[in-house]
């Protein structure tokens, strides 16, 4: 079992949609959480960090469930310019050494 | 605004060649990263440096070597390439500290191995 999952999509939605991915992490120790964000042909980009008590910024929601281990985006509003591939990111101890990358949701909003 | 260069976007190389992948980073960052990037697979970490001269092998090192000879510059060797070498590598740069989770990326490096 992969330490990070995420189901690949691809997402199609409608601009305007709301649409949400979730990420699995298999190590009940893994401390902090993310989610990146990376276009086509781009290199990643932090798009937000995931807290304890979940998180808002703008449209976007980041949603953390211990229990269940599993980290959630939900983006409001979708806008083309949303389009891209979100990737979920996992640090299971302190160390940078230890971030883990899933291999990303793709996203496609269509006009 | 923190800026990370490779020094190639695309590379074509035949098998049994050293590749020498460079990346430079100017905001001082301690961390720096060489991940390859295959579809399906995500992000894998090839190696990890945390000072000038100081390096970890990551989850895929075989085949792979580096250098930091300075603290701004990090470079990934591939030996002898090998065609299951091709993929896109690459390079970021973070702040030390605990739970960072930011990670400034290079725009990568596309290797095909013929």
């Amino acid at each position: 079992r992969k330490e990070v999952e995420q189901d690949p999509g691809p997402f199609n939605v409608p601009e305007g949609a709301t649409v949400a991915f979730n990420c699995t992490y298999s190590n009940s120790a893994s401390q902090s959480f993310f989610w990146y964000r990376q276009d086509c042909r781009k290199e990643p980009k932090l798009l937000m960090s995931v807290y304890s008590s979940g998180n808002e910024d703008g449209r976007f929601t980041a949603q953390l469930n211990r229990a269940s281990q599993y980290i959630s985006l939900l983006i409001r509003d979708s806008k083309l310019s949303d389009s891209a591939t979100y990737l979920c990111v996992v640090i299971v101890s302190g160390s940078a050494r230890q971030l883990t990358f899933g291999s990303g949701t793709q996203l496609t909003v269509l006009p | 605004d923190v800026k990370v260069t490779q020094s190639s976007r695309y590379l074509v190389k035949r098998t049994g060649e050293k590749v020498f992948l460079e990346c430079v980073q100017d905001m001082d960052h301690e961390n720096m990263f060489w991940y390859r990037q295959d579809p399906g697979l995500g992000l894998r970490l090839i190696y990890f440096s945390y000072d000038v001269k100081m390096k970890e092998k990551g989850d895929i090192p075989e085949g792979y070597s580096v250098s930091r000879e300075k603290k701004e510059r990090f470079s990934l060797i591939l030996e002898s390439a090998s065609t299951n070498q091709t993929s896109m590598y690459l390079c970021a740069s973070s702040l030390p500290g605990t739970n960072t989770g930011e990670l400034f990326f290079g725009e990568g490096s596309r290797l095909t191995v013929l």
